[in-house]
């Protein structure tokens, strides 16, 4: 079947610009997450999502930062004007369960660069 | 913050060798997981390794785990030039069951 797709696959916006990153999760997987890779960060976890329940925001680097995942498929991160350090490679996985106990399958990314 | 380390940053060595590449981890986990990572893109899991295990084989993967020293290696056997990636260790805590938390990766580069 398909992987996890994202899109877009590469963004440039401008400063003080807010952004939309979309994630289509494999079908039947329950668990969502997103993360970002950046040069001077490396892999960041962001947010976790698990069916009904409430998410994992504990990766969220500031209030401008929000996701939301409806009726439990598709996800939107999405950032508020935008700074030069948000410039990251975001990443969408999804796994079989909610526990640490199966593998992640990530997309490809979308790379955001923030002039 | 990244959980751990990885050891060495780079590693190059001709094709048909053997490639080690260790990750240390600073807290009690509940499994450790390998991804490799092309092109700086998407990243693709290797071999998942439970706390309660100590070794674990897939093809010419080979990963150790010693929860005591909080360490593990990734061997991978008579390299190929496709071999040519980051390699990620990832830890799941018991705590913060969901979440990998990454090592900052080993570059590795198979020379044919």
């Amino acid at each position: 079947g398909a992987g996890v797709s994202q899109s877009p696959s590469n963004k440039v916006t401008e400063k003080g610009k807010d952004v939309e990153l979309r994630c289509d999760p494999i079908s039947g997987h329950t668990a969502l997450y997103w993360y970002r890779q950046s040069l001077g960060q490396g892999l960041e976890f962001l947010i976790y999502f698990q069916g009904n329940s409430a998410p994992d925001k504990s990766g969220l680097p500031s209030d401008r930062f929000s996701a939301e995942r409806t009726g439990g498929s598709v996800s939107t991160l999405t950032i508020q004007r935008t700074q030069q350090e948000d410039s990251a490679v975001y990443l969408c996985a999804s796994s079989r369960w909610p526990r640490g106990l199966a593998e992640q399958f990530f997309g490809p990314g979308t790379r955001l660069t923030v002039l | 913050s990244q959980q751990g380390e990885e050891d060495p940053q780079a590693l190059s060595i001709q094709e048909g060798e053997n490639a080690t590449m260790n990750c240390s981890y600073k807290t009690s986990i509940n499994n450790l997981q390998w991804y490799r990572q092309n092109s700086g893109r998407g990243l693709v899991h290797l071999i998942l390794i439970r706390s309660n295990e100590r070794e674990k084989h897939s093809g010419r993967l080979r990963v150790t785990l010693d929860t005591s020293k909080k360490s593990s290696s990734l061997l991978i056997t008579a390299s190929r030039a496709a071999d040519t990636a980051s390699y990620f260790c990832a830890t799941t805590t018991i705590q913060g069951a969901q979440k990998l938390v990454f090592g900052q990766g080993t570059r590795l580069t198979i020379n044919p």
